[in-house]
């Protein structure tokens, strides 16, 4: 069956340093998602992509927070001047329609 | 603006027995509405998920659901639990927003113990 795939599965990075978090959807997806989880907290979403524009975007995903798809498999997310606060589990998801979204394993981020 | 309520933060129960996770949600307009579970180190896996039609929605793993307009509630019940269904288990909802993607609103979760 597959699967959303995410690397790296830890990341561990000093305070202000840019980060890339990347995933793999699958493959006749065509909407992909961003989501953080703060450890205890609830899911949130960050941001939603279609047709390679931002479709829908939450107050967390502000300027510092960017999407890609460099290629026609790898969806990023990238976190220019990281703060102690965006520490968290992120999930990447994505879906060949618009309802039922399918979930990476994440990538727990640690800023130090 | 939509919100999940999970009431409980855990749920215990013997294995074979019956189980219910309880979710109750606020949302303008129809809801979608969904159930994922996530195993430790694991993404969200989806279970079911109610769109329209047969109030009794049957999922992955044997898990059913039940959508309750008056109620407001959708509670994911399992006949007979298992040792391997303990899990965290999220309930969802969304609503078709401006840019065509359905966002959901996650509630914060339940975790389910299940005892042999």
């Amino acid at each position: 069956e597959p699967e959303v795939t995410q690397t790296p599965s830890h990341q561990v990075t000093q305070m202000g340093q840019e980060v890339i978090l990347r995933c793999v959807p699958i493959s006749n997806h065509l909407y992909f998602y961003w989501y953080r989880q703060i450890l205890g907290q609830k899911v949130e979403f960050l941001v939603s992509f279609y047709n390679n524009e931002i479709s829908e975007k939450s107050e967390i995903f502000d300027d510092q927070f960017s999407v890609e798809r460099p290629d026609g498999s790898n969806f990023t997310l990238k976190i220019r001047s990281t703060k102690l606060e965006d520490s968290a589990m992120y999930f990447c998801a994505s879906s060949e329609q618009t309802d039922t979204q399918y979930f990476g394993p994440g990538t727990r981020l640690t800023v130090l | 603006a939509q919100s999940v309520a999970q009431p409980e933060d855990q749920v215990n129960v013997a294995e074979g027995n019956p189980l219910t996770v309880k979710c109750t949600y606020s949302v303008s307009g129809n809801p979608y509405l969904f159930w994922y579970v996530q195993y430790p180190n694991r993404g969200l896996q989806f279970l079911l998920k109610y769109i329209t039609g047969d109030n009794l929605v049957k999922g992955s793993y044997g898990f059913e659901a039940e959508f309750n307009k008056s109620q407001t509630s959708f509670h994911l019940k399992k006949p007979s639990a298992l040792v391997s269904d303990s899990a965290l288990y999220f309930c969802a909802v969304s609503t078709h927003a401006s840019g065509g993607s359905y966002i959901p609103t996650f509630g914060r979760g339940t975790s389910l113990i299940v005892h042999p």
